[in-house]
């Protein structure tokens, strides 16, 4: 089985400052995808960013992008340049990678709050 | 194109009923996907359907029941309810036909509450 973790409850930022969430994960798999889900105060969670476990460079999509430290087991997001629309619970996610789409589904840490002030 | 959508927005039910949430896919999308998200908690991993198929299952127990229909819409069922269901169910497609289409596509959940 696998375990997300991540151990920072609540974090708070000024605005146009620089954030990075922490994650770590726990799994004897070899291939798998990692993620980053954003759920605002409306409750849809929103695909950040996606990470195959197979490529070493690191994704990035505009302002945001991950250190993934596969050997560490570790895969952090950092927000640039933050705005007060990216206030929301911030989700890291494990997926096995296997046909059908990963049939264990999504392994979700616990999240972290994140607020922008301005 | 629209994205997931699901059925109803809210539902308040009372302990021992029975409850149907729906949802449907993106359009393209054969997979669905249900988890479970507690207050002040990630989702929980429910059930996968995939072509109508289960094809994954999570920790839950059997008054939980999942379909999917041919047009690869799905339903969930949850027996006997318990105050502990109170929670916000959340569905998800993705259309698994290569590496680049596992992301799963969240819809807006639907909320259970259990009085």
């Amino acid at each position: 089985a696998q375990t997300v973790t991540q151990s920072q409850p609540e974090m708070s930022v000024q605005e146009a400052e620089t954030v990075t969430l922490s994650c770590t994960y726990d799994t004897s798999e070899s291939n798998y995808y990692l993620f980053w889900y954003k759920q605002p105060p409306s409750r849809q969670m929103i695909l950040v960013i996606r990470q195959e476990a197979y490529k070493q460079q690191n994704a990035t999509e505009n302002r945001f992008s991950v250190n993934f430290q596969k050997a560490a087991k570790s895969f952090s997001l950092k927000i640039s340049d933050s705005q007060l629309g990216d206030t929301a619970m911030y989700f890291c996610a494990f997926m096995k990678q296997g046909s059908g789409g990963g049939a264990d589904g999504l392994t979700f840490g616990k999240g972290t709050h994140l607020i922008i002030q301005p | 194109d629209a994205g997931v959508t699901q059925s109803p927005t809210h539902l308040i039910k009372t302990r021992g009923q029975q409850v149907t949430l729906r949802c449907s896919p993106i359009s393209g999308h054969k997979s669905v996907s249900w988890y479970q998200q507690v207050l002040g908690q990630g989702p929980q991993f429910i059930f996968q359907y995939y072509e109508k198929e289960e094809r994954g299952r999570g920790n839950f127990p059997d008054r939980f029941s999942a379909r999917q229909f041919p047009n690869y819409s799905s339903e969930l069922n949850v027996n006997a309810l318990l105050l502990g269901d109170s929670a916000l169910y959340l569905c998800a497609s993705s259309f698994p036909s290569s590496r680049a289409s596992d992301t799963q596509y969240f819809g807006p959940g639907t909320r259970l509450t259990v009085l």
